[in-house]
């Protein structure tokens, strides 16, 4: 199984401030990654697909890059609404693998 | 607008069968477009997929469950399922079910999540 490793784990930022999240897979994924944003009792929601294509209604200061095993997800200027815990998936190869979560906290 | 729905006991005795159902409203499950999957989350951890599948009934699981899992589709119903076997405590989680499309491969739906817990 491809493994998915972000980092950091968590960090804390301020509304405004420009924040960014890794994601590396075990092995060449191509730009199959997707990154969802989960809330505490919700369900994940997509924001990022193909490494960089922003999800229907998903703000523009999100966006994606990367490709192969290495990625990242940034937030350009963060809101209030964007604290949360982010989470990056291959869609390479079957099983689809999930990473551990990145949990960006009010600072 | 598509939604999912998760339904199921909350609570489940070790070594019993875990049975949950998603129900699809907004949008037929009978299209070759997408395949419809399970999805679950232990408390304070990550996403773990279990399996998926297609409106044909073809199945795909992941390997580590496979000896475990059933899922199956009712068209007529828009439904499918998920039924988990000698289930232990580390069966405990959130279960989701998603919708992933067959050629962008994204889980773009998802239902709200179904806490079960495994305990006597």
């Amino acid at each position: 199984d491809i493994q998915m490793t972000q980092s950091p784990s968590s960090l804390s930022a301020s509304v405004g401030d420009r924040v960014t999240i890794t994601c590396r897979a075990s092995q060449s994924i191509s730009s199959y990654l997707n990154w969802f944003q989960q809330k505490p009792g919700k369900a994940p929601k997509l924001l990022i697909y193909g490494s960089s294509s922003l999800q229907s209604g998903v703000p523009s200061r999100f966006s994606g890059s990367g490709s192969g095993t290495d990625f990242t997800l940034t937030i350009s200027s963060l809101q209030p609404e964007d604290f949360a815990t982010y989470c990056c998936q291959q869609s390479y190869i079957s099983p689809w693998t999930f990473g551990q979560g990145t949990k960006v906290e009010i600072k | 607008q598509l939604q999912l729905q998760e339904s199921g006991p909350g609570l489940v005795k070790p070594s019993e069968t875990l049975s949950l159902t998603c129900t699809v409203s907004g949008g037929s499950i009978n299209s070759s477009s997408y395949y419809w999957g399970w999805i679950r989350q232990p408390p304070g951890k990550g996403l773990e997929w279990i399996g998926s599948i297609y409106y044909s009934g073809s199945t795909y699981y992941k390997t580590s469950l496979k000896s475990r899992v059933t899922i199956s589709v009712d068209t007529s119903k828009n439904q499918f399922s998920l039924k988990l076997s000698s289930v232990t405590a580390a069966d405990t989680a959130v279960y989701y079910c998603a919708r992933r499309g067959r050629v962008i491969r994204i889980f773009d739906y998802w239902g709200q999540g179904s806490l079960v817990t495994v305990s006597s």
